[in-house]
């Protein structure tokens, strides 16, 4: 199966939270990711966690990891229309220079009006 | 400007014909990967570049692919005789040194590939 799991749509109502949905395969991942892509743009980190931290806050994004379900998940408090993207979630395998990063499928956020 | 440049931002080319993917990544970046996008799909790793040199060409899809990064900087993706799936998005990123939260990747926004 995958080595990185997301679903791969979501929709929520402008000013509702938005939890995006990780699974991951890899016990011995040292970072998780977070990315955002918008329509016919590269891909921009939005936040990370190091695997021996349970949430991260960073302003509007709050980043949750459940290191024994292998879970990670990013909620964006008060969701605007500006948030509509596409989100991957990535996991860094490897070490040193040669680490590369695993992207799930992503998850298409659709905000509504 | 500053950020990750790929050229052409679209390419249509008929089956059989060879394809040249143009990626200058931020200057003083010595790591520089090639990732694949297709519809419904995550990002696919193709090729890794530390300066010149490729110690990690595993995710290269067939022989047919190839990739070269010359001056420690400008690096070129070759599809030759492609195919129809080859059609995707290709993304090209850049960092300081590997990959970590001290050296983010940087992408640049991609080439959409046609084959028709």
């Amino acid at each position: 199966g995958e080595d990185v799991e997301q679903s791969l749509f979501l929709s929520v109502r402008e000013g509702d939270s938005s939890v995006i949905n990780c699974t991951y395969t890899d016990s011995s991942s040292t970072y998780l990711y977070w990315y955002k892509q918008e329509p016919g743009a590269g891909l921009q980190l939005l936040t990370y966690i190091f695997s021996n931290m349970d949430m991260k806050q960073d302003q509007r994004l709050t980043v949750l990891l459940n290191k024994k379900d292998k879970h990670l998940s990013l909620r964006i408090a008060d969701t605007q229309t500006g948030d509509s993207a596409i989100y991957f979630c990535a996991e860094s395998k490897g070490s040193g220079s040669a680490r590369q990063l695993t992207f799930g499928s992503g998850t298409q956020l659709t905000v509504l009006p | 400007g500053a950020g990750v440049s790929q050229s052409p931002s679209n390419k249509v080319t008929e089956k059989g014909k060879d394809v040249e993917l143009r990626c200058d990544p931020i200057s003083g970046h010595t790591a520089l990967y090639w990732y694949r996008q297709s519809l419904g799909q995550g990002l696919e790793f193709l090729i890794y570049f530390q300066g010149n040199s490729a110690p990690d060409k595993s995710g290269l899809p067939s022989d047919r692919f190839s990739a070269e990064r010359t001056g420690g900087s400008v690096s070129t993706l070759t599809i030759q005789r492609t195919q129809q799936e080859d059609s995707a998005v290709y993304l090209c990123a850049s960092s300081l040194v590997g990959t970590g939260v001290n050296s983010p990747l940087h992408f640049g926004n991609g080439t959409r590939l046609t084959v028709t």
